[in-house]
This record gives C-alpha cells, structure tokens and sequence, in this order.
C-alpha cells in the first residue's frame, strides 16, 4: 500500500511566522502535489513536484514555496504565515495509473 | 480555463435511496476522470475513467463516462449512513501532469 505522511495533522502559527509542512511517500512516485482545501471552494493546487529538484505552480502559489530536495520528500513553506492561509493542507502523489494518494491532512491554523 | 463542476452540492437521502451525483469537466487534453470520497479526513480514491461507456463497478457504486458530452455521474444504490461524505471529481489533463477538481458534494444518508 501506498504511504503518505505529513508532518503535523494541526498546527497553530501566528501572523509573520515561517511555517514548514512536510510530506513524505514511501512509494517512489515521481510526481507529488500540495493543496489546500477550504469550505465552498474545493481542493486548489498549490504547487506540484514531476521529479527532484523541479516545481511548477499551481493554480494558487502566491505566498507558498516548495522544496523537493529528495525524491520521497515535498516541503511547503509559508514564508510568512498569513490568516488567509488558514485551511486544511493535503499533500499527494501520482502513481503511474493516475491514481492519487493523499496524505491525513495537516489542519493550519494562523492567529 | 479549466474547470470541473460538481452537481448537486449538497443532497440528503435517506437509507435505502438510490443516488446520482453528476460531473462535467472542461479541461485541455482529457487523460482521465476521478472519483473520491472524503470523510473526515483525506480522500480516497474510487474510480478512475478513461473510456467512454464502460462502467465501472464497486459494490454498491458505480460510475460511467461521457467523453462526447463531457460528464460523468456516480450512482450509489440502497444507500447507507456510511455513505455520507464528500464525493469529489477530478480530472487529470495536460498530459497527466495537472489535475482540477471539483468543489465536490455533499452527501448526507439519514437512517
């Protein structure tokens, strides 16, 4: 079975503050994906990842970057951690019959 | 812009029901449609739709793919208060590397 873990299932930051998210997959995927889900709008993408070293944005990157030093590996950072970033992060990988597999979930909240 | 669209939103059935969710999806070089369920945590994968007209089959879901019109629907029968949750679409497009998704619906079963 495919695993994937994130780092924190909740975490509170306040405003300003840098904030990592981790994930990690066990699976040797190439491709893996950082959204975030909020009430009415769905899961957006942020960022994703086809291999190491290499990131193409999402549909909503501004305030976020990403890292994928290892393969297993894909951080998301909030280089200064805003109340709007308030939401539900799920990380993710693609297999090679495009199925996804999602992380728990990190819940973040910023005061 | 691509776009999946999920309807309805929101829909309360009671046990035994039968249900059908709907799905359409305007994206750039279609791979392939997805359907997940999401509780209270991640979602988990339950079909994946490359093929227009087959249906595929899970017990007591099923789902089939319309690539002329562009649709897909989602049928549970005799439903279950376990079946409450999230359904999600999605749609894998430009050539596997990006995915859209739905803003999902809400399924509430009452015993």
């Amino acid at each position: 079975d495919v695993k994937v873990t994130q780092s924190s299932r909740y975490l509170v930051k306040r405003t300003g503050e840098k904030v990592f998210l981790e994930c990690v997959q066990d699976m040797d995927h190439e491709n893996m994906f950082w959204y975030r889900q909020d009430p009415g709008l769905g899961l957006r993408l942020i960022y994703f990842s086809y291999d190491v070293k290499m990131k193409e944005k999402g549909d909503i990157p501004e305030g976020y970057s990403v890292s994928r030093e290892k393969k297993e590996r894909f951080s998301l950072i909030l280089e200064s951690a805003s109340t709007n970033q308030t939401s539900m992060y799920l990380c993710a990988t693609l297999g090679g019959t495009d199925e996804q597999y999602f992380g728990p979930g990190t819940r973040l909240t910023v005061t | 812009e691509d776009k999946v669209v999920q309807s309805p939103l929101s829909l309360v059935v009671h046990e035994g029901d039968t249900v059908t969710l709907n799905c359409s999806y305007e994206v750039t070089n279609f791979r392939s449609l997805l359907w997940y369920k999401q509780e209270k945590k991640a979602p988990t994968f339950l079909f994946m739709l490359t093929s227009s007209g087959i249906e595929k089959k899970s017990g007591r879901l099923s789902s089939i793919l319309d690539k002329k019109e562009l649709f897909s629907i989602l049928n549970i029968t005799a439903t279950q208060t376990g079946d409450s949750a999230i359904y999600l679409c999605a749609s894998n497009y430009n050539y596997g590397q990006n995915f859209v998704f739905g803003p999902g619906t809400r399924l509430s079963v009452l015993p």
